[in-house]
């Protein structure tokens, strides 16, 4: 069974430009959500997307947006980037017919803004 | 944004040592999950109560739901140096699907 992989490991960018993670779900796994996690924090949720649409919302401003692909893969774009975006961005997959609450996250993506 | 209290903030303890931590919250979960995450990791999945009062364990951790679904505890018997990590407890509410609240984490140290 594959677990969720996200891509690029690490990435630096300047503010004001854009950037796109990405995101493979667990096998079996159709719901993926996506944190932000500051240095020394606890995850903080973003947005959840399910059957590619976003099925839910954290308190993030529209600069941050998503998509979900047929396969579950996803995509989490930051337009306009901050100093405070720097984070590392956690992605989960979940069974949207399972147990809910049983995420299962990926290494994460490093995201550095200077 | 929301967060869960979480303490201990940190644990320095011997090898062998039994280990408990808790979660509290202003707001009532229908479920709670613990996590551990390593450096340069994602959190990892220890376990996760469904039921107010409900206790379970995976291995030498053991956790429980509190009765009034405010609150949850972890316990780690007899500690091993591979349990060192940041212990991180999450609760999800029933108006949002699958959004976890997290607490800021308990930052655990074991000594041989």
């Amino acid at each position: 069974e594959t677990g969720v992989t996200q891509s690029p490991t690490h990435l630096i960018k300047t503010r004001g430009q854009q950037v796109t993670l990405r995101c493979s779900s667990q096998s079996g796994h159709n719901t993926v959500s996506w944190y932000q996690q500051a240095l020394g924090q606890g995850p903080q949720f973003i947005f959840q997307y399910y059957r590619e649409e976003e099925n839910g919302r954290g308190n993030f401003p529209p600069r941050f947006s998503g998509l979900q692909f047929p396969n579950y893969s996803s995509e989490l774009n930051v337009n306009a980037l901050e100093l405070d975006d720097s984070a590392l961005y956690l992605c989960a997959s979940s069974k949207a017919s399972g147990r809910a609450g049983e995420q299962y996250f990926g290494p994460g993506t490093r995201l550095t803004v200077t | 944004g929301q967060q869960l209290n979480q303490s201990p903030q940190s644990m320095f303890i011997q090898e062998g040592e039994d280990v408990s931590m808790n979660c509290t919250s202003s707001s009532i979960f229908n479920t709670w999950l613990w996590y551990k995450q390593d450096p340069g990791e994602g959190p990892v999945l220890l376990i996760a109560l469904y039921k107010a009062g409900e206790l379970t364990s995976n291995g030498r951790l053991t956790a429980q739901f509190g009765i009034t679904r405010k609150d949850s505890f972890l316990n780690i018997s007899a500690s091993i140096p591979s349990d060192v990590g940041i212990y991180f407890c999450a609760g999800r509410d029933g108006t949002s699907y699958g959004k976890l609240t997290f607490g800021q984490g308990t930052i655990l140290t074991v000594h041989p």
